[in-house]
């Protein structure tokens, strides 16, 4: 079975700029995750989506936002780039009811 | 809110039997998880306690005391491989939103 793939894996945008992130969850996984990782802050929750909705959201500015398609892939999607928001984003996926979540290789964004 | 806390580096020599600590606050609690991540790679899931007592899963072991808001990951028979960041995440709501701690970084040496 294929895991969680993430594109791009690389991207580098000025400042300003908007981006958007790629997700494509293990089959048969309906909630998806995101994460930003970042040295000084570590990792910390973005937002999960199940079924089209957003479940949960974590505390980050309006900017960060996010969607899930009818096949449960996501993106999610950053608005005027700051400085700030470089780091590694991940993207988790799970099986309903299970609390094990997979991790893909991660988006590793730089803003300049 | 919540809140973990981790040791932020942890030594052992291969063989040996490590233990890192998580402390944690929170207002809910579903249960508590640990995640293995390498440099450069993304984290892995190793273990998840909803219940007090110990969990085994070959050379890991992991434990919670949620009466102490206390939990740690046991790792036995070290090897070099095990040399990564360890974190330890909790589940305090519906879904699958985790809260991850800042991380323990173990390094094995031989």
């Amino acid at each position: 079975k294929a895991g969680v793939t993430q594109t791009p894996r690389y991207l580098i945008k000025t400042r300003g700029q908007q981006v958007t992130l790629s997700c494509s969850p293990i089959s048969g996984h309906r909630s998806v995750s995101w994460y930003q990782q970042t040295p000084g802050q570590g990792l910390q929750f973005l937002f999960e989506y199940f079924s089209e909705t957003q479940r949960n959201k974590g505390n980050f500015p309006g900017r960060f936002s996010g969607r899930q398609f009818s096949n449960s892939r996501s993106e999610m999607n950053v608005s005027t780039l700051e400085l700030g928001d470089s780091a590694l984003y991940l993207c988790a996926s799970s099986f309903q009811g299970n609390n094990e979540q997979f991790f893909g290789p991660g988006t590793r964004l730089t803003v300049l | 809110g919540q809140s973990l806390e981790q040791p932020s580096e942890v030594t052992a020599v291969e063989g040996a039997i490590v233990q890192i600590n998580c402390t944690y606050q929170t207002s809910g609690f579903y249960g508590l998880s640990w995640y293995q991540q390498h440099d450069g790679g993304a984290p892995t899931f190793l273990s998840y306690n909803a219940l007090d007592g110990l969990e085994e899963t070959g050379r890991f072991s992991s434990f919670l005391s949620r009466s102490d808001s206390y939990g740690y990951l046991l790792l036995q028979e070290l090897q070099m491989k095990d040399s990564a960041s360890y974190f330890c995440a909790l589940s305090a709501g519906g879904g699958n939103k985790l809260t991850f701690g800042t991380g323990t970084q173990l390094k094995v040496e031989l």
